[in-house]
């Protein structure tokens, strides 16, 4: 089945650092990747898609010069915190589907993300 | 209102029992449904996609009423390994700048303890 991975699955981090994280889709070519962000106990939520090749398209609310993304290859997507805060502590996580090949999405183990 | 509201739980029940999970959304040009299953501190898992005629795997069936913009999971014989949450997810076609962009919009799970 298809296999997405991401790096690193913890990181501890002091405010106003930043902080990067990979998403890799290990045997399969993803069009497009999405990020999610889930807070304790509520839904994930999509902060930005981006399609290989191009700019990232970020939801309303998610500030583009704060959440970096790049796309540079079919397989690999990265998203860099910027400026962390404690506020931005979370679950992030990124999905990966080729488009050819129908809607599904295929999830990575996500990024635990804390700013002390 | 939510875009896809779940009852948050927790179901508690014994192993064995049948357990029914409901969903409802707002968009009503919503164009696919699926149920996933998330672990804790993990993330979702595709459980399987809904059918506008209902469709069943082993244990579990899911339904749809597009009518009432309704969506079911039922689970039968539960097992505790069953314990988990379970998120209703609905796919978006969404007109953008950029053209036409499809999305997942996630509820916000329903907690279920399977118990001995």
């Amino acid at each position: 089945g298809a296999v997405v991975s991401q790096h690193p699955s913890r990181v501890i981090c002091k405010s106003g650092t930043s902080v990067k994280i990979e998403c890799r889709s290990l045997d399969f070519q993803a069009t497009t990747m999405f990020w999610y962000r889930q807070f304790p106990k509520q839904s994930l939520m999509l902060m930005a898609t981006s399609n290989e090749g191009s700019k990232a398209t970020y939801e309303q609310g998610v500030e583009k010069d704060k959440f970096l993304i790049n796309h540079a290859s079919l397989t690999l997507s990265t998203l860099t915190v910027t400026s962390a805060h404690p506020e931005d502590s979370s679950f992030y996580i990124c999905s990966a589907r080729n488009w050819r090949e129908g809607y599904e999405q295929y999830f990575g183990p996500g990024t635990r993300l804390t700013v002390t | 209102r939510k875009e896809v509201e779940q009852d948050p739980g927790p179901f508690n029940v014994p192993e064995g029992a049948t357990v029914a999970f409901n969903c409802t959304y707002s968009n009503s040009a919503s164009q696919s449904f699926f149920w996933y299953r998330q672990d804790c501190r993990k993330e979702p898992k595709l459980l399987m996609s809904v059918y506008s005629s209902g469709n069943e795997d082993g244990r579990f069936t899911a339904q749809l009423n597009r009518a009432s913009q309704y969506i079911s999971l039922l689970i039968r014989d539960s097992k505790l390994s069953d314990s988990a949450t379970y998120l209703c997810v609905v796919n978006d076609l969404k007109e953008r700048d950029t053209g036409t962009a499809s999305k997942l919009t996630f509820g916000t799970g329903t907690r279920l303890q399977v118990t001995l």
